[in-house]
Order: C-alpha cells, then structure tokens, then sequence
C-alpha cells in the first residue's frame, strides 16, 4: 500500500509532556497537511507544506506547535508542554503538484490521548 | 471566513431507501468542493471533487451535484457498507491549500 502513513497510531501522555508525530506522504507528492479532528467534528487544518516550505498556518497552532518537513519529504508534528485540550486525532494529508490536483488524500491519522 | 454546514446530523435509512444529505457553505472564491468518507478510527476517504455550480460526478450509488450555495451527496438503494461519516469540506481564496470541513453526517444503513 502507498498511501499515507503516520506514526504512531496512537499515543498516550502525561499533561506537560512533549510528544512528536511523523508523517510519510505518497510517493512524489510534494503537497503536505496537518489537521487535528476531534470527536464529532470535521478536521481543523493546522499547516501546510510544499516541499519544505511551510505556505500556511493555522491560528490553531499555538506557539506550543511546532511541524518541520526538512527535505520535502517526512513531515513530524511537536507538541509542547501538552495540555488535555490537545487531545485529538492528528491527521496528515498530501496531494501533487499541479493547479488541478487539489485533492488531498489522507493518512490513518495518529490518536493523542493527554492524561 | 469559509464556514461549511451539513445536514441532517445523523440519518438512519433502511437498506434500499434512496436519501440526500446537504452541505451549505459560505466562501469567498470557491477553489473546489471536496466529499470524504470517513470510517470510524480511520482518515477520511476522498470521494468526489466539484469545481463550478452545475457540475455532478457519480460513483456506484453515489452522486454529488453543486450549487452556488450548497452541495448534495445523493445516495441511491444504500447498502449496509455504505455506513460512515460523510464530509463535506471547501477550499477558497486564491492561493490558499487549507480545506474548511463541515461537522459531517453519519449515515446508519441497516439491512
């Protein structure tokens, strides 16, 4: 399978705790996303990337967020000092290049549990 | 700012019992309009992209249809398999990648 895989699946931390998530796009997909969804809701888009410019970002990512895709290909996302509120499924997506290539396919997504 | 609104909730059909779920939306240079499916636990599922009011595309017993102002999954004799969370999500602005979803709609196919 070539789709989007991320890691871990699931993570479970102590409040305060810093956590880092990684994401690997489909192959030659230069377009990378992250949104958080939490229970009952659509996803929140967080940031985006091309290669490894980071284009947009959310003003839900807080100065406790950090995301880096240093050579265009990988993509991990840190939490600082996580809060309870941060407790959600993180999702990544990507999609090619091209003006008519706006789709973004999502990967499985990594379920964040703050205690 | 993109605000995107689906209805109903939740809708529970009988097996066969054709049906149509809504999304309305707001934005400002509408890029595209995205459907998803989503299973529990799992990433959404792209289905359908819709650019320019009138458009429709189909998928086995699915079809999508566009407005200037909302956006129709119809879903012709469902299956049981066709249970999920429909998403509905639009991308606007020039320039700008990020989607707008809506809350979705859960669908309960029972046979």
């Amino acid at each position: 399978d070539t789709g989007v895989s991320q890691n871990p699946r699931h993570k479970i931390t102590k409040r305060g705790q810093n956590v880092t998530f990684r994401c690997d796009p489909i192959s030659e997909h230069n377009r990378l996303y992250w949104y958080r969804q939490t229970l009952g809701q659509g996803p929140e888009f967080l940031t985006y990337f091309q290669n490894e410019a980071q284009l947009e970002k959310s003003r839900l990512l807080s100065d406790r967020f950090s995301a880096e895709r240093p050579k265009g290909s990988f993509s991990t996302l840190e939490i600082q000092r996580t809060e309870q509120g941060d407790s959600a499924m993180y999702l990544c997506a990507s999609s090619p290049q091209g003006a008519s290539y706006n789709e973004q396919f999502f990967g499985p997504g990594t379920r964040l549990t703050v205690l | 700012e993109d605000q995107v609104t689906q209805s109903p909730e939740a809708l529970r059909l009988q097996e066969g019992e054709s049906s149509s779920l809504n999304c309305s939306y707001t934005v400002s240079g509408l890029r595209g309009l995205f459907w998803y499916r989503q299973d529990p636990g799992k990433g959404p599922e792209f289905l359908f992209t819709l650019y320019s009011a009138g458009e429709e595309k189909e998928k086995e017993r699915l079809k999508a249809t566009l407005t200037k102002k909302e956006s129709f999954l119809h879903i012709t004799a469902p299956k049981p398999e066709d249970s999920a969370t429909y998403l509905c999500a639009v991308q606007g602005g020039k320039g700008r990648r990020a989607l707008t979803f809506g809350s979705g709609t859960r669908l309960q196919v029972q046979p």
